[in-house]
């Protein structure tokens, strides 16, 4: 079985303040694959990040950047000096070989950067 | 890259009409498609997943009955809500797999907002 954990629901920061959104994975599959998606109000999931088990690197993107840790099973993501387009709701997700790869989103946590 | 359509974007329906909702890959043929449910402010839900030329395979407790999923081509899958209530109403999202690229990615079509009165 797979599970995602987002625990925090709403987050809530003023512009340029940097956030970290909370990602808590189980799976007992070997082989399986994280990503971050984002939801702006339109409704759209907005791809962000693949990574895979086998990959503990750290990953910047600009602002964004993400930690993997498979000790804790924890896939985090920061977001530095935050700005008002960044308010969405963020999910978190997980596919696994178990789960014939289709994800298994997390509840998500909903971001809102004051100006 | 690839592109996942949906329409209608909007729908409003009278309670107990039928609604069907279109899901695209626009610049790629994809055999496997996903429909999800979101309700306000809850995580995305998947319902089923769409096989070209077989029939859909449903997630435990959605009524295959009440969502008919037809996928007739290798880029058209149809989720039909059949006499919709208010409780229906609800955000569906369709993603799809690149064969390409393989199972582990999938690309999400813009959503449908549902509406029943």
């Amino acid at each position: 079985a797979q599970k995602v954990t987002q625990a925090q629901t709403e987050i809530s920061v003023v512009e340029k303040e940097d956030v970290t959104l909370d990602c808590v994975y189980e799976t007992r599959d070997t082989t399986y694959y994280l990503f971050w998606y984002k939801q702006p109000p339109s409704g759209e999931l907005v791809f962000l990040i693949r990574r895979n088990s086998f990959d503990e690197q750290n990953e910047i993107s600009g602002r964004y950047s993400w930690n993997f840790q498979k000790s804790t099973s924890s896939f985090n993501f920061t977001i530095t000096a935050s700005q008002v387009v960044d308010s969405a709701v963020y999910f978190c997700a997980l596919s696994a070989s178990g789960g014939s790869y289709i994800p298994t989103f997390g509840r998500g946590t909903s971001l809102i950067v004051h100006p | 890259g690839a592109v996942v359509s949906q329409h209608p974007s909007w729908v409003i329906c009278k309670s107990g009409t039928s609604v069907k909702i279109e899901c695209r890959s626009l610049d790629f043929q994809a055999t496997t498609m996903f429909w999800y449910r979101q309700f306000p402010k809850q995580s995305l839900m998947l319902m089923a997943t769409s096989n070209e030329g077989s029939k859909a395979t449903y997630e435990q407790g959605v009524e295959k009955d009440k969502f008919l999923i037809n996928h007739a081509s290798l880029t058209l899958s149809t989720l039909t809500v059949t006499s919709a209530h208010p409780e229906d109403s609800s955000f569906y999202i369709c993603s799809a797999r690149v064969p390409s690229v393989g199972l582990k990615t999938q690309y999400f079509g813009p959503g449908t907002r549902l509406l029943v009165l």
